[in-house]
């Protein structure tokens, strides 16, 4: 298996440009999350799915943001419009899900985003 | 909101030092600890993920405890090398798969 897949893995944008950030999960898994690390907060879940669904959007920062999952293999993550507060790199992460099991995250390479 | 607490902040070491880490975290709601290992450039590996009251697990040199009744867990390298310099990062899991990370603590082994 690839792993997980992101794209693109570099993105430099003005402020008030639209970005969205792609995102391809491990085969089998039904879990999906999008975390974002600066260093001031480490690194901190915005949002996760199951089965595509999402289930606690509650660290997704503002409006400007949001996410879709409209099916197994693809989730993506929206900005409009993008800030300089934004900058940051943006993790996708897969799991299994089970309600009786912790699975282990697999992490994507992650998009280095700059807002100038 | 989970409250992640990981120390000391950074270890600086020689190789061939045994080194270890702590990672505590609220007792209550408590439903799995998981230890990752970042390196530079890279993104975050899983190492161990835990669930019970005095869970040990190990991966060659590395090994981790878990006390879910007193809210810690340590990470033990032994016979440390420069390879094993990282960031080491640990995350609570109340139920319903939604992990909260420490900040981490940076591990840096001189040979």
């Amino acid at each position: 298996d690839a792993g997980v897949i992101q794209s693109p893995r570099h993105e430099v944008t003005e402020m008030g440009q639209e970005v969205t950030l792609r995102c391809k999960p491990i085969s089998g898994h039904n879990s999906l999350f999008w975390y974002r690390q600066t260093m001031m907060r480490g690194l901190e879940l915005l949002i996760y799915f199951n089965n595509n669904v999402p289930i606690d959007d509650s660290g997704m920062p503002e409006d400007r943001f949001s996410a879709k999952m409209p099916n197994a293999s693809f989730s993506t993550l929206k900005i409009q419009p993008s800030e300089p507060r934004d900058s940051a790199v943006y993790f996708c992460a897969s799991s299994r899900s089970s309600g009786r099991y912790s699975y282990e995250q697999y992490f994507g390479p992650g998009t280095r985003l700059t807002v100038t | 909101i989970l409250n992640v607490e990981q120390s000391p902040q950074s270890l600086h070491v020689q190789e061939g030092d045994s080194t270890n880490f702590t990672c505590s975290f609220p007792s209550s709601n408590f439903y799995a600890l998981h230890w990752y290992r970042w390196e530079t450039a890279k993104s975050p590996e899983a190492l161990f993920v835990m669930t019970l009251n005095g869970d040990e697990k190990k991966k060659g040199r590395i090994s981790a405890t878990l006390n879910t009744k007193e809210g810690y867990s340590y990470l033990y390298i032994k016979g440390s090398q420069p390879e094993d310099s990282a960031t080491y990062l640990c995350a609570s899991m109340e139920y319903g798969n939604k992990l909260v990370f420490g900040a981490g603590t940076i591990l840096r082994v001189k040979s």
